[in-house]
């Protein structure tokens, strides 16, 4: 089945410094890839999302690239700011009888400081 | 709109005892996963509704897990007994496609401890 990887587990950075998170998956099939920001105690929210026919999508400060004969994906996040602080979690999707599920990174956890 | 309900919000039990935990997604989503999330991990999909039916539940542990979605609306899942390694948190999500590249509307969560 697919096989999502994530990396890195933590991420520190300084407020207005540039993060990045970086992805990798095993199902050439897949053609769906979503970013979800998870603060602590909350749920899981989609923040960005890019298909399979776009390189790259961006977002105010947010932006997603895709290389698909790499098989992997990223977030990137310009000035950075402390509510920027959480958990990020890529996704991939995979079909599966006619429907699509997505499965998730092990997730990144990003601590600006101000 | 509203968003997905989950309740209860935590519940902690001992292991072999059972546990039930509801969801109420978004009005109108066909959709409806149920997701679990161990500490320090992504979330793992468990089990995914169409309508009433059921699309996928391969990662399901079925002979202690169930799940149903009587009249394509509200959700519950059950563990019956639980182990000490169910401790997680439960999150149920919706959408209103087959989730092929919709946004998924998560929960709450129900945070479970297995003592």
């Amino acid at each position: 089945g697919e096989n999502v990887e994530q990396h890195p587990s933590t991420l520190s950075v300084q407020e207005g410094d540039s993060a990045v998170i970086k992805c990798t998956y095993s199902d050439s099939a897949s053609n769906y890839f979503p970013w979800y920001k998870q603060e602590l105690g909350k749920r899981p929210q989609l923040i960005i999302d890019i298909r399979s026919n776009v390189g790259e999508k961006k977002d105010q400060r947010i932006a997603v690239t895709l290389n698909k004969t790499a098989k992997h994906f990223s977030l990137h996040i310009t000035e950075t700011q402390p509510e920027d602080s959480a958990v990020y979690f890529c996704a991939a999707s995979i079909r599966n009888t006619g429907f699509q599920k997505l499965v998730f990174g092990t997730g990144t956890r990003l601590l600006v400081s101000p | 709109e509203a968003g997905v309900a989950q309740s209860p919000r935590y519940k902690i039990i001992e292991k072999r005892q059972s546990v039930a935990f509801w969801c109420n997604p978004i009005s109108g989503h066909a959709t409806l996963y149920w997701y679990q999330q161990i500490l320090g991990q992504g979330p793992k999909l468990l089990i995914q509704f169409q309508n009433n039916g059921v699309v996928d539940d391969s990662q399901l542990p079925k002979d202690r897990f169930s799940a149903e979605r009587l009249k394509g609306v509200d959700s519950t899942l059950k563990i019956q007994p639980a182990k000490l390694e169910d401790s997680a948190v439960y999150l149920c999500a919706s959408s209103d496609h087959r989730g092929a590249g919709e946004k998924l509307f998560f929960g709450s969560g129900t945070q479970l401890s297995v003592l």
